[in-house]
């Protein structure tokens, strides 16, 4: 089965640029889309489409993706966006997400 | 605004059942495929099922095939898991999603409040 890999923590200081990667055997070759859960809260998506934003998603937050990696990247990091983020992306008719990675703004 | 709003989690004995409902608001519901999307405690997401607008199209997670059940009224703006033969790990916090674009490429939002299912003896 298809397997997307994220490491399990990011840390940041604040006003600094992190970078969440999101791995997977040619996941360049499919769309993949971040969310943001905040605890006790659900998931919200904050990119789509590899680098598409939401309305209402901050400019700060911005996605690439090619080869084997997507990345989720948060510029100048605030103290709001400490989360949880998960990417996710279909394999055939199923729904993968990766374990997450949880992102500290120290 | 959008609106999903999950009901009938609660505590169940292993080998039990019980059904989820998720009531849609505030958009066109049958223009829609629909999501149901787990957390155990402490743990990541996990796809469970997913329903095309017009119920043609279905699919699971391999994790409940055989043991969950997606339907949808589209009259009622509803979605439904039935779940059946549970097991301690199924304890989880079950969100319904709203699909966009089309199954196979699509992403999930909004995402629901949840409601959370335990299974335990």
């Amino acid at each position: 089965s298809y397997e997307l890999t994220q490491p399990p923590s990011v840390s940041v200081s604040p006003g600094q640029t992190a970078s969440i990667t999101c791995s997977g055997d040619k996941l360049g070759d499919k769309y993949t889309n971040w969310y943001q859960q905040k605890p006790g809260q659900s998931p919200v998506l904050v990119i789509y489409q590899d680098s598409r934003r939401p309305p209402g998603i901050p400019e700060r937050f911005s996605g690439s993706n090619s080869g084997n990696t997507a990345t989720l990247t948060i510029s100048e990091t605030q103290a709001m966006d400490e989360a949880d983020y998960y990417c996710q992306a279909w394999d055939s008719r199923t729904v993968v997400f990766g374990g997450g990675t949880k992102l500290t703004v120290l | 605004q959008v609106q999903l709003v999950e009901s009938g989690g609660g505590l169940v004995k292993p080998g039990g059942s019980l059904r989820l409902s998720c009531a849609a608001s505030g958009f066109s519901f049958s223009d829609y495929y629909m999501n149901w999307i787990r957390q155990a405690p402490g743990k990541g997401l996990e796809w469970v099922s997913y329903i095309s607008s017009g119920d043609s199209s279905i699919s699971y997670a391999d994790s409940v095939k055989g043991r969950f059940t997606i339907s949808r009224d589209n009259a009622k703006n509803s979605l439904y898991l039935q779940m059946s033969s549970l097991r301690a790990e199924d304890t989880a916090v079950y969100y319904c999603a709203r699909g966009i674009a089309s199954p196979g490429a699509g992403w999930f939002d909004p995402w629901g409040q949840g409601t959370l299912v335990t299974i335990s003896s």
